[in-house]
């Protein structure tokens, strides 16, 4: 059984503070690895498709690193606005379908 | 360009009703899934359509869901009867190729009450 573990699963941080969350996938037969911005009745929406070991991705204040050979991928946001409220989603692709950790909910105060 | 739409975004129905959700992909998407997060969990794979064929359909719970994709495109997820542990947010996403690179557009979600 393939899991995504994801940590923390809520973060409350400052307008202005960086922060970073961490998603565990299995090792062996990566094939992809997919993060998500997700606020509630809206639909998911895509940040990254990371593929290759050591990738380094960034949009804006947002970027991701992975390490397929030991499994895990960090989401970083740098200088938190309370707009970046949401929950940040990491999926595993398992040839086409995606297997989903249950998210880092974050809130930004102002 | 549009993006994937369904419909309805809420249905509060009975135990034992049943319900039709609709997926509008994005124009010229072969490829259609439907997942569900049922409250607290993680959002679950159900299936995977290729056009109109259903090329995985390894998530579906049981026999109560029905999903079809009559000419490529739109899809239907029927659930008949409903039972309460299928309230749930339902998503579709499309994609135009399959493969490690493509990305799955999401929907806004179908939110389903069962009581």
């Amino acid at each position: 059984i393939l899991n995504v573990e994801q940590s923390p699963q809520s973060l409350h941080v400052q307008e202005g503070d960086s922060t970073n969350f961490t998603c565990s996938f299995p090792s062996s037969n990566f094939y992809a690895l997919h993060w998500y911005r997700w606020e509630t009745a809206k639909s998911p929406e895509a940040l990254f498709v990371m593929t290759l070991n050591g990738d380094e991705k960034k949009k804006g204040r947002i970027s991701a690193t992975l390490n397929t050979k030991e499994g895990y991928s960090y989401l970083y946001i740098k200088g938190s606005q309370p707009e970046d409220s949401a929950t940040y989603l990491c999926a595993f692709k398992s040839t086409d379908k995606l297997i989903f950790g249950t998210g880092t909910r974050l809130q930004v105060f102002p | 360009e549009a993006g994937v739409t369904q419909f309805p975004s809420h249905s509060v129905i009975e135990k034992g009703q049943t319900v039709t959700l609709r997926c509008d992909p994005i124009s010229g998407h072969d490829n259609l899934y439907w997942y569900r997060r049922v409250m607290g969990k993680e959002i679950k794979f159900l299936l995977h359509f290729v056009k109109e064929s259903k090329q995985d359909e390894s998530g579906m719970p049981n026999n109560r869901f029905l999903a079809e994709r009559t000419g490529g495109t739109y899809s239907t997820l029927k659930v008949q009867p409903a039972e309460l542990e299928d309230s749930g947010v339902y998503f579709c996403a499309s994609s135009p190729y399959r493969g490690q690179t493509y990305e799955q557009y999401f929907g806004p979600g179908t939110r389903l009450t069962v009581t």
